[in-house]
């Protein structure tokens, strides 16, 4: 059972640099998120979707997009990589979009130079 | 706003002992709170989820308890082992939650052998 999968686990970009990381998820999940994690902030949300056709923002939204074009995948796209998007990328999953238990990826650290 | 602060950041005891983490919050309005493990490098793994209607939850040697009146959570360890060393995250689910988790910045605890 692979759960949540993230791809890539790695990646370096040059400032200005679009790409493209991915989320998979086989447990028939309606909840899928991304979050970041930085050293002393705790994980902030970056965006979120409660079904197919069905995203939106969460806290730190700005210079990411998402989609949801089906259950089981949901991609997270810089579109103009900033240093400040420097930071440990999480996907996470939950059966109901109300009180479900958060299952998570393993993280994608992604350097901007 | 709802606030989740976890203290001390960091803590290393002997084998052995009993340990209590603590995770406060501001605001008593809560869907559920649920307690993480992370690993260094590696994803969270959610350890208990206890619902506002709940006291506490337990699972092997970890038992989490909720007061809601006083905005606390203590995640109790017993007989703590080398393995148990990681760091623990608290995170909130506000009752005006639009699927929203807010997270604590984590204790990094150290279990000496």
């Amino acid at each position: 059972n692979a759960g949540v999968t993230q791809t890539p686990k790695f990646q370096v970009l040059k400032t200005g640099q679009s790409m493209t990381l991915q989320c998979a998820q086989d447990m028939n999940h309606e909840y899928m998120s991304w979050y970041r994690q930085d050293p002393g902030m705790g994980l902030r949300l970056i965006h979120y979707s409660v079904g197919a056709g069905i995203t939106d923002q969460g806290e730190v939204p700005n210079g990411y997009n998402v989609s949801r074009s089906t259950t089981e995948d949901f991609p997270l796209r810089l579109l103009s990589a900033a240093p400040s998007q420097t930071s440990v990328y999480f996907c996470a999953s939950s059966l109901w979009t109300g009180n479900g238990e958060l299952f998570f990826g393993e993280g994608s650290r992604l350097t901007v130079l | 706003k709802q606030e989740v602060t976890q203290i001390p950041a960091a803590l290393s005891v002997p084998e052995g002992e009993n340990l209590v983490l603590n995770c406060s919050f501001t605001d008593s309005a809560i869907y559920n709170l649920q307690w993480f493990r992370q690993d260094p490098g590696k994803g969270l793994t959610s350890l208990l989820l206890i619902q506002s209607s709940q006291r506490e939850q337990t699972s092997g040697r970890l038992n989490a308890s909720l007061d809601k009146s006083s905005g606390r959570s203590t995640l109790y360890i017993a007989a703590s082992q080398p393995g148990d060393s990681a760091t623990y995250l608290c995170a909130v689910r506000p009752g005006d939650s639009n699927y929203q988790l807010i997270w604590g910045a984590g204790t990094k605890l150290i279990i000496k052998p």
